[in-house]
């Protein structure tokens, strides 16, 4: 069964700075990947997917993320933190995209001025 | 397309009492799912539909709760017998394709509170 660990409830990071945003996952084939982003008291919006091709993708907002196979990892990152960037932050999989999408448990990222 | 619907937006019962969320999808997407959000937590997969066919049921989806998705299209969410621990943010999803799920579109969400 496919699972995701997300690593650091909170990351907090200086405005301009890198962001970076962990997340490692189990998945017996092949997997769909994706980063979710929620605001508060509004639904999750897609920022970016990894389903096949190219491994470095990128997304909505300046947000890239890598897939590498042999560290089973997909981090999340962004050159230069902006204020508007304060939010939670899901990783998501899907097996082949067959399966159901399975959430980690998130990272709250703060923005410092 | 509006995206996806969810209706109530927000529900406060008594603990003991039936309540019923209903979700309406994209039009055309296929795949509808439900999950459970809490409080600092990321949303827990509860079940998911294949146009009008139940998949997949979570463990954590006690006899308490049902799901229904009449004619594939909109879907409904049912727990009987209330429980405080049922307070929480119900999510619904959808997304196209009758095989691979691409990326799943949420609603607003329905925020119960069991008094």
């Amino acid at each position: 069964a496919q699972s995701v660990t997300q690593l650091g409830s909170h990351v907090s990071v200086s405005e301009g700075a890198l962001v970076l945003l962990r997340c490692n996952y189990s998945s017996s084939v092949p997997p769909y990947l994706f980063w979710y982003v929620q605001y508060p008291n509004q639904g999750l919006q897609l920022l970016l997917k990894y389903t096949t091709g190219a491994t470095l993708v990128k997304g909505i907002n300046g947000f890239e993320a890598e897939f590498k196979k042999s560290e089973t990892s997909f981090h999340l990152t962004k050159p230069s933190a902006h204020m508007s960037d304060a939010a939670e932050y899901f990783c998501a999989v899907s097996d082949l995209g067959r399966d159901k999408i399975i959430f980690g448990k998130g990272t709250r990222l703060h923005i410092l001025p | 397309d509006t995206g996806v619907s969810q209706n109530p937006r927000h529900k406060i019962t008594k603990r003991g009492q039936n309540v019923t969320f209903r979700c309406d999808p994209i039009s055309e997407h296929n795949r509808l799912y439900w999950y459970r959000q809490t409080l600092g937590q990321g949303p827990e997969f509860l079940t998911y539909f294949q146009n009008e066919a139940q998949l997949e049921k979570s463990r954590l989806l006690s006899d308490r709760f049902s799901a229904e998705r009449p004619k594939g299209s909109f879907s409904t969410l049912e727990i009987q017998r209330t429980e405080q621990g049922d307070s929480a943010m119900y999510l619904c999803a959808s997304s196209p394709g009758q095989g691979r799920a691409t990326e799943a579109f949420f609603g607003q969400g329905t925020r119960l509170t069991v008094v």
